[in-house]
């Protein structure tokens, strides 16, 4: 079993649509990033949560730390949106006093015009 | 602030090879991980320099090796290349690598082996 797992693995929405991504973590963590990764590979990092919640524009990212659960929204969705979207925790359990990123297997969003 | 580089952007090599790989991270970041992407293990990390010194390590063979620079440069090498190598190799840096600092990613580097 995966330490971070994703759900759903592929999507595919209308433009306009309200998008939920979930991302449910089993290990300890100090910090939960969702990243976004185009074609051609580019990733960029969308948030970093420990706690709570965290909004950009139409970007809402939410984190349940007692029930390591978190979920990354995306509303009024446009066929920009279009990407993999991965969930990495960062665990003080593995790797040195820092923790290594552990990634899930990432959610691909295809949105429709 | 010019972002992280790396290069080269593209490379083929053939099994039994070696490759060096380089990431040059945002100016006053002093953290660089690198790690492997490919379709069927996704995203894996495979090491962390800070401040010059090797700070953690993933669960990859010896044949992948790296190290950092006085200026926080950071070069990756694989030694006796094999074809399960051919991935997308990223590195990102933050200003510490604490706990929650911000990772930034660059462009990647991938690599084929035939």
């Amino acid at each position: 079993k995966n330490e971070v797992e994703q759900s759903p693995q592929n999507l595919t929405a209308q433009e306009g649509e309200f998008i939920t991504i979930n991302c449910s973590y089993s290990v300890g963590i100090s910090a939960l990033h969702w990243l976004q990764q185009h074609p051609g590979g580019g990733i960029v990092s969308l948030f970093m949560l420990s706690s709570g919640k965290k909004k950009h524009g139409r970007l809402i990212a939410t984190i349940n730390i007692q029930e390591k659960h978190s979920s990354l929204h995306i509303t009024a969705s446009h066929p920009r949106d279009s990407a993999v979207y991965i969930c990495a925790v960062r665990s003080p359990n593995y790797g040195g006093s820092q923790g290594n990123l552990i990634f899930g297997k990432g959610t691909k969003l295809s949105v429709k015009p | 602030k010019a972002g992280v580089t790396q290069t080269p952007r593209y490379l083929i090599k053939t099994r039994g090879q070696q490759v060096t790989l380089s990431c040059s991270p945002i100016s006053g970041h002093r953290s660089v991980s690198w790690y492997q992407q490919t379709p069927g293990q996704g995203l894996q990390f495979l090491f962390e320099y800070f401040s010059e010194t090797q700070r953690n390590k993933g669960n990859f063979p010896g044949r992948f090796s790296g190290r950092q620079f006085s200026n926080s440069r950071s070069e990756m090498n694989v030694s006796t290349l094999e074809l399960g190598d051919s991935a997308l190799y990223l590195c990102a840096s933050s200003s510490s690598g604490g706990p929650v600092d911000e990772q930034f990613f660059g462009p990647g580097t991938r690599l084929t082996v035939l």
